[in-house]
């Protein structure tokens, strides 16, 4: 099946600071990947559309200053948490699909566990 | 708007028993519907899907069967094991050009005890 790889798997960084996770499509490339939050023992929340050549999509709510989303080719999206703040902590996973219509399937990344010092 | 509700955990059997898990949705469109296995510390494997209604879905011993009049997709396997203790979770996929875009219920934990 398509792979998709997350980086980091894990980061810890110093509040203030600001935190860049990639997400790649390792065999088969992505026009549109989505980026999701999750909370501890809760469910996940999609933050934003990522879009290939063109802006991201954010849902009600998601800062798209604090969240900024990169998609500058078909295999690469990134996700950059800036500034970062304690309440920012959390389990980060990536989306990229293949496929058309409902046929389409998501494949994940292994998440990135962020925590904010 | 799209919105998955799963039956809450979490849930603990002991092994062989048989599993039901719960998931009912509302959709604005006609949705393609997930299951998603999350093991400790780790991204969310695919487990089974169905398209249209009245597909079954099958993978790894689970079962699960697209209901459009009760709008369901309940999950079930006769005989859980240690290694399915994991959370799972119900999804659907929107629709038109958004079915890559998934709403999650919120999924279950099971635990299973030998």
């Amino acid at each position: 099946g398509a792979v998709v790889s997350q980086h980091p798997s894990r980061v810890i960084c110093k509040s203030g600071t600001s935190v860049k996770i990639e997400c790649r499509s390792l065999d088969f490339q992505a026009t549109t990947m989505f980026w999701y939050r999750q909370f501890p023992k809760q469910s996940l929340m999609l933050m934003a559309t990522s879009n290939e050549g063109s802006k991201a999509t954010y849902e009600q709510g998601v800062e798209k200053d604090k969240f900024l989303i990169n998609h500058a080719s078909l295999t690469l999206s990134t996700l950059t948490v800036t500034s970062a703040h304690p309440e920012d902590s959390s389990f980060y996973i990536c989306s990229a699909s293949i496929g058309t219509g409902r046929n389409t399937e998501a494949f994940f990344g292994q998440g990135t566990r962020l925590t904010v010092v | 708007g799209n919105s998955v509700t799963q039956m809450e955990g979490p849930v603990t059997l002991s092994e062989e028993a048989f599993l039901t898990i719960n998931c009912t949705y509302t959709a604005t469109g006609y949705p393609s519907l997930f299951w998603y296995v999350q093991y400790p510390g780790e991204g969310l494997q695919l487990l089974l899907k169905a398209t249209k209604a009245d597909d079954k879905g099958s993978n790894k011993g689970f079962e699960a069967t697209y209901r459009k009049e009760t709008t369901s997709f309940h999950l079930e396997k006769g005989s859980v094991q240690v290694s399915d203790s994991a959370v799972y979770f119900c999804a659907l996929g929107a629709g038109g050009t958004s079915y890559g875009k998934l709403t999650f219920g919120q999924g279950t934990i099971l635990t299973v005890h030998p």
